[in-house]
């Protein structure tokens, strides 16, 4: 069972406008969570995380959000530049255990100039 | 300031070979973490090791997969008598205790 999901497979956004990437998750236990990017033939980079004690972490460009009531949580990135141009993998982890990621599907990000 | 590296980038093999995959962690990081991505899949987790502590194997899909971290540092993954769908990009990702997780490049693994 998938308990991380994007289901935005793929999304298409103008050269200076915004992305907005969902991700929902199912597990209550999850408390962290990380966006990673990730382009052909690399491994994902980590981008951006947020604690489950926030709902709100910027950093430059990219925002995260996050909504416990709803089990969801959204990259903003603003504004979007032809570079950007990746898959976006949505992570999450319980901080107990491993602490393995649990990873989405990815969103797959094209920003046309 | 050497990332994390994998060896071989890509491997074909016949069906029922064994393989051996690596991975250099970044020094000083405690923490070693395999992953796989299956076409269309996300990252699915498979074995984690924390500094001399006995390894988290829950993710391991079948015996035919085993892996080991010699001296606290360089991991190899051994997958024995590959099938078909062992063909996947391996993933190494390493982290100081349990700050956030960095990648490697991955091996292909292709299963003739």
């Amino acid at each position: 069972d998938q308990q991380v999901k994007q289901n935005s497979p793929s999304l298409s956004v103008q050269e200076g406008r915004i992305s907005i990437l969902n991700c929902d998750y199912t597990n209550s236990m999850f408390d962290y969570f990380l966006w990673y990017k990730k382009y052909p033939a690399e491994g994902p980079t980590f981008l951006i995380s947020i604690s489950s004690i926030k709902d709100k972490n910027e950093d430059g460009r990219f925002t995260v959000f996050l909504n416990k009531s709803a089990k969801h949580l959204s990259l903003h990135i603003v504004p979007s530049q032809p570079g950007d141009s990746a898959v976006y993998f949505c992570a999450a982890s319980g901080r107990t255990g491993a602490n393995n990621l649990f990873f989405g599907t990815g969103t797959r990000l094209t920003v046309i100039p | 300031g050497a990332g994390v590296s994998q060896s071989p980038s890509n491997k074909v093999t016949e069906k029922g070979k064994d393989v051996e995959l690596r991975c250099d962690p970044i020094s000083g990081h405690t923490a070693l973490y395999w992953y796989r991505q299956s076409l269309g899949q996300g990252l699915e987790f498979l074995i984690y090791f924390q500094g001399n502590s006995a390894p988290d194997k829950s993710g391991l899909p079948s015996d035919r997969f085993s892996a080991e971290r010699t001296g606290g540092s360089v991991s190899t993954l051994t997958i024995q008598r590959t099938q078909q769908e062992d063909s996947a990009v391996y993933l190494c990702a390493s982290s100081f205790l349990r700050d956030t997780q960095y990648f490697g490049p991955g091996t292909r693994l292709t299963v003739l």
